[in-house]
C-alpha cells in the first residue's frame, strides 16, 4: 500500500495568517490527492480533489498544488473556523490511503 | 440532498460480531458504491472494503478480509457491514462513503456521520 505521510504534526497559527501543510506519497500517484477537513465528533469534509479542484461550497481561500509525490494544502488566510485536523488521500492506488493528519490549532 | 444515515454507538464484548448499517437517501441507491472506513482515536481513516449496491459484488481490504461481510438491502436503500471476532483494537469510529464513478480509487464527497464501536468486556 502507498504510505502518505503529513507534516507537521501540528500547526500553532493565529487567524489572519497564511498557512501550507503538507503530504508526501512514498511512490508516484500523479495528481490524484484529495485534502480533508474533519472537527471533532464529525466525519470528514471532502476540500480538495485531483490535488488542486476545490469541492462543491468550499471556499476560495483553501488551495492544492503539487503532483508526483510531494504536494500542498494552503489556507490563504486562516479563519476560526478553519481550526481542525487536516487529512490528506491518495486517490490513484487500490486501496486508497490516507495521511495520519496535521492538526491546525490557535497560537 | 445525499444524506447516509448511521447509528451513533455500538458496545461490544471481545469476541462477538457487530452489525453496522448505513441508509442512504437523496439518490439513486444502486448508482454509486458505498465504502466503508474506519478511523481509531487519533489516527488518519482506514479503508475496509466496498460494496456495489446494484449487484451486492463487494472487495474487502487485505487486513479484513475473513472478519468483515458487506451487504445491502435495496428496498430500504440501506448497506450493512458485519465485522466479526471484535478486539479492543476495533474500538473506532466507522464510516460509510458514498464513491463517485472512477476507474482509480475514489474520494469521498459524502460520508455518514460514523458509528462508535467500543469493544471492552
Amino acid at each position: 500500500d502507498i504510505v502518505m505521510t503529513q507534516s507537521p504534526a501540528t500547526l500553532s497559527v493565529s487567524p489572519g495568517e497564511r498557512v501550507t501543510l503538507s503530504c508526501r506519497a512514498s511512490q508516484s500517484i500523479n495528481s490524484d490527492l484529495a485534502w480533508y477537513q474533519q472537527k471533532p465528533g464529525q466525519a470528514p469534509r471532502l476540500l480538495i480533489y485531483d490535488a488542486s479542484t476545490r469541492a462543491t461550497g468550499i471556499p476560495a481561500r483553501f488551495s492544492g498544488g503539487g503532483s508526483g509525490t510531494e504536494f500542498t494544502l494552503t489556507i490563504s488566510s486562516l479563519q476560526s473556523e478553519d481550526f481542525a485536523v487536516y487529512y490528506c488521500q491518495q486517490h490513484n492506488n487500490w486501496p486508497g490511503t490516507f495521511g495520519q493528519g496535521t492538526r491546525v490549532e490557535i497560537k | 440532498q445525499v444524506q447516509l444515515v448511521q447509528p451513533a454507538a455500538e458496545v461490544k464484548k471481545p469476541g462477538a460480531s457487530v452489525r453496522l448499517s448505513c441508509k442512504s437517501s437523496g439518490y439513486m441507491f444502486t448508482s454509486n458504491y458505498i465504502h466503508w472506513l474506519r478511523q481509531a482515536p487519533g489516527q488518519g481513516p482506514e479503508w475496509m472494503g466496498m460494496i456495489n449496491p446494484s449487484v451486492g459484488s463487494t472487495n474487502y481490504g487485505q487486513r479484513f478480509r475473513g472478519r468483515v461481510t458487506m451487504t445491502r438491502d435495496t428496498s430500504t436503500s440501506t448497506v450493512f457491514m458485519e465485522v466479526s471476532s471484535l478486539g479492543s483494537e476495533d474500538t473506532a469510529v466507522y464510516y460509510c462513503a458514498r464513491a463517485e464513478p472512477t476507474p482509480r480509487f475514489p474520494f469521498f464527497a459524502f460520508w455518514g456521520q460514523g458509528t462508535l464501536v467500543i469493544v471492552s468486556s
